[in-house]
């Protein structure tokens, strides 16, 4: 079965640069989700979007922006990287219908 | 703050024992999730249980909810080598998830 596919899997960055990350989600699936996950830390909410607008709004910088497209996939951009910006960046998909948020296999990012 | 709590942080268990996992959250959900990851790994979904449910299985595991006591566990029975990763509740607030803090599950062979 399709899953969720992120990229790129890894990325190195200078403070002070920008990246973006890319999220498709599984097939038929409406809603995205970001979390960012710093080492030996839990997953925290970034944000979400349903049907292409922001839905839902966590702890995610002003430094961050990310928006889904009409194919549904997904861009967290990232600006003004800072050190404490190094993390797993992972990337969830649900339908309407079905409330199990279904992960990606993350994007570790390192800046240096 | 919404975050769940959970208990122990760490498990280490033989091969063939079972190990309970306790989330404990402060507001009211819509469901509550239960994922396992892997050492720098994504997450992958376990089971779902919903705030009208009370338990739910699937194979070896198995889920509780006490709405009333805002917590739950998970049970891995006959646990084997292969189980060791991190387990995390999440709770379904709206559109997100907040996750617990985790319990590190080590099964030794």
């Amino acid at each position: 079965a399709a899953g969720v596919i992120q990229s790129p899997r890894h990325l190195i960055k200078e403070k002070r640069e920008t990246a973006t990350l890319k999220c498709y989600p599984i097939p038929r699936h409406d809603t995205v989700y970001w979390y960012q996950q710093g080492p030996g830390q839990d997953p925290q909410f970034l944000i979400s979007f349903y049907e292409k607008m922001q839905s839902d709004k966590g702890s995610i910088p002003d430094r961050f922006s990310a928006q889904q497209f009409s194919d549904y996939h997904s861009e967290l951009n990232m600006s003004s990287l800072e050190l404490g910006d190094s993390a797993l960046y992972f990337c969830a998909s649900s339908s309407k219908n079905y409330n199990e948020q279904f992960f990606g296999p993350g994007t570790r990012l390192t800046v240096l | 703050s919404q975050q769940g709590e959970e208990d122990p942080q760490a498990l280490s268990i033989q091969e063939g024992e079972n190990a309970t996992m306790n989330c404990s959250y402060k507001t009211s959900i819509n469901n509550l999730q239960w994922y396992r990851q892997n050492s720098g790994r994504g997450l992958v979904h376990l089971i779902l249980i919903r705030s009208n449910e009370r338990e739910k299985h699937s194979g070896r595991l198995r889920v509780t909810l006490d709405t009333s006591k805002k917590s739950s566990s998970l049970l891995i029975t006959a646990s084997r080598a292969a189980d060791t990763a991190s387990y995390f509740c999440a709770m379904e607030y709206g559109n997100k998830l907040v996750f617990g803090a985790g319990t590190i599950l080590r099964v030794k062979s």
